[in-house]
């Protein structure tokens, strides 16, 4: 079955410094991978998606890259903002059906 | 933007008890939603899958007699936990897709229903 790692500590930046969450998995080649961010005690808010024949896709402040010969994803948060810090979640697609299983989150502290 | 919603937010009740969740999608119709159960510090695990019209597709380890699933229209699927324990209490949260996201499957998840049995 697939397995998601992401740091399971957490990572504390300064405001305005560049935020690189990481997502590595095992045993499985998806077809995409989503990134979403969630608040303490919120549901999940989608962030961006990237396809396996995608290596950077970005938007706005964000920028995900995907290495399927590493088998690893990066997020990226550029000029960091208090207002992002959140647990970030990596995603990708189940072998079978139109499913989704969840890394454990990287929570995201940034400090003014 | 695809919305969903959940209620109630918070549940509170005592062991044994049967408590019904609901969610809904309020301006798009989903013919699937997925429900979630995520403990604190922990990922979020996909429960089942709940199809409209038909039975709710299970994920392995989760009691299908524990956890009722209706889907009975394209914008509403309740979950209903019956006979709670401590054990249950926990964070539950759904999601659907629109069908315009559907081929990528963009999750629109719902703000959760906390719930904790006494």
């Amino acid at each position: 079955s697939q397995k998601i790692e992401q740091n399971s500590e957490a990572l504390n930046i300064q405001e305005g410094k560049t935020a690189t969450l990481t997502c590595n998995y095992t045993n499985y080649s998806p077809a995409y991978l989503q990134w979403y961010r969630q608040d303490p005690g919120r549901g999940p808010v989608f962030l961006l998606l990237i396809r396996e024949n995608e290596k950077e896709k970005r938007k706005e402040r964000l920028k995900v890259t995907f290495d399927t010969t590493l088998k690893q994803s990066l997020f990226h948060i550029t000029a960091s903002q208090p207002a992002d810090s959140a647990t970030y979640l990596c995603a990708l697609d189940m072998e079978y059906g139109n499913k989704l299983v969840f890394g454990a989150g990287t929570i995201l502290r940034v400090k003014s | 933007g695809a919305v969903v919603s959940q209620h109630p937010s918070r549940v509170i009740c005592k062991s044994g008890t049967s408590v019904k969740i609901e969610c809904r999608s309020l301006d798009f119709q989903a013919t699937t939603m997925f429900w979630y159960r995520q403990f604190p510090k922990q990922s979020l695990m996909l429960m089942a899958t709940s199809n409209e019209g038909s039975k709710a597709t299970y994920e392995q380890g989760v009691e299908k007699d524990k956890f009722l699933i209706n889907h009975a229209s394209l914008t509403l699927s309740t979950l209903t936990v019956t006979s709670a324990h401590p054990e249950d209490s926990s964070f539950y949260i759904c999601s659907a897709s629109p069908p315009d996201r559907v081929s990528y499957n963009e999750q629109f998840f719902g703000p959760g229903t906390r719930l904790t049995v006494l």
